[in-house]
């Protein structure tokens, strides 16, 4: 099942204007990922930010986490179509060691030219 | 360094049969994980490996299993295929230097199942 939901489901905006999704979730967790899907292919990681983070910015990207609200949100500044992709954010649980993440449901972006 | 290969990338089946999909995670990576992804459910973890044992299962039936190589390349088997295991398998590597938790995972391209 998956950790949450991500908000909102789609997204159109024009080149230049920037993007925000949401991502809520439900159980403590040790960290978030955010990933980017182009086309059903395989996932590019974007952003890892820490439970113990409250901010994170990797070039356009800025990441916000609040482990309170359980929720975090990515912000894509001054949007290219080259950034048309699915985004979704994961979450790692406190409960067990190695790897195993759990997805939201997706936020579809579409930039227009 | 070359990223994360799967093998085949796209499969067609029938109801009844078995696959079994290939991952070769990226050169020093010791933990695979491998994901489903269909419309309906979203990315759903399936399990991972680390050192030739699963270390992480999620919740699928028996139908799925997997395992590792000492190379760390992974292979995940379905067996008696179901309509509803069409989807996108996904492979996913890491370093696993800090046992796991907070490190990224490298996706591979996805083998795309279809079950007629």
């Amino acid at each position: 099942s998956q950790q949450g939901e991500e908000d909102p489901q789609a997204l159109s905006i024009q080149e230049g204007e920037n993007a925000t999704m949401n991502c809520s979730y439900k159980t403590s967790i040790n960290n978030l990922q955010w990933y980017r899907q182009n086309s059903g292919r395989g996932l590019v990681h974007l952003i890892l930010i820490r439970s113990n983070e409250r901010e994170k910015h990797s070039g356009r990207l800025r990441v916000t986490l609040d482990t309170s609200k359980k929720s975090s949100s990515l912000l894509i500044t001054a949007s290219r179509a080259a950034d048309t992709a699915s985004y979704f954010c994961a979450t790692d649980g406190v409960w067990a060691a190695g790897n195993k993440l759990t997805f939201g449901g997706g936020t579809r972006v579409l930039v227009k030219p | 360094k070359a990223g994360v290969t799967q093998t085949p990338r796209y499969l067609i089946k029938t109801r009844g049969q078995q696959v079994t999909l290939s991952c070769s995670p990226i050169s020093g990576h010791r933990s695979v994980s491998w994901y489903q992804q269909t419309p309906g459910q979203g990315l759903q973890f399936l399990f991972e490996y680390f050192s030739e044992t699963q270390r992480n299962k999620g919740n699928f039936p028996g139908r799925f299993s997997g395992r590792q190589f000492s190379n760390s390349r992974s292979e995940m088997n379905v067996s008696t295929l179901e309509l509803g295991d069409s989807a996108l398998y996904l492979c996913a590597s890491s370093l696993d230097v800090t046992g796991g938790a907070g490190e990224t995972q490298y996706f591979g391209p996805g083998t795309r199942l279809l079950v007629l």
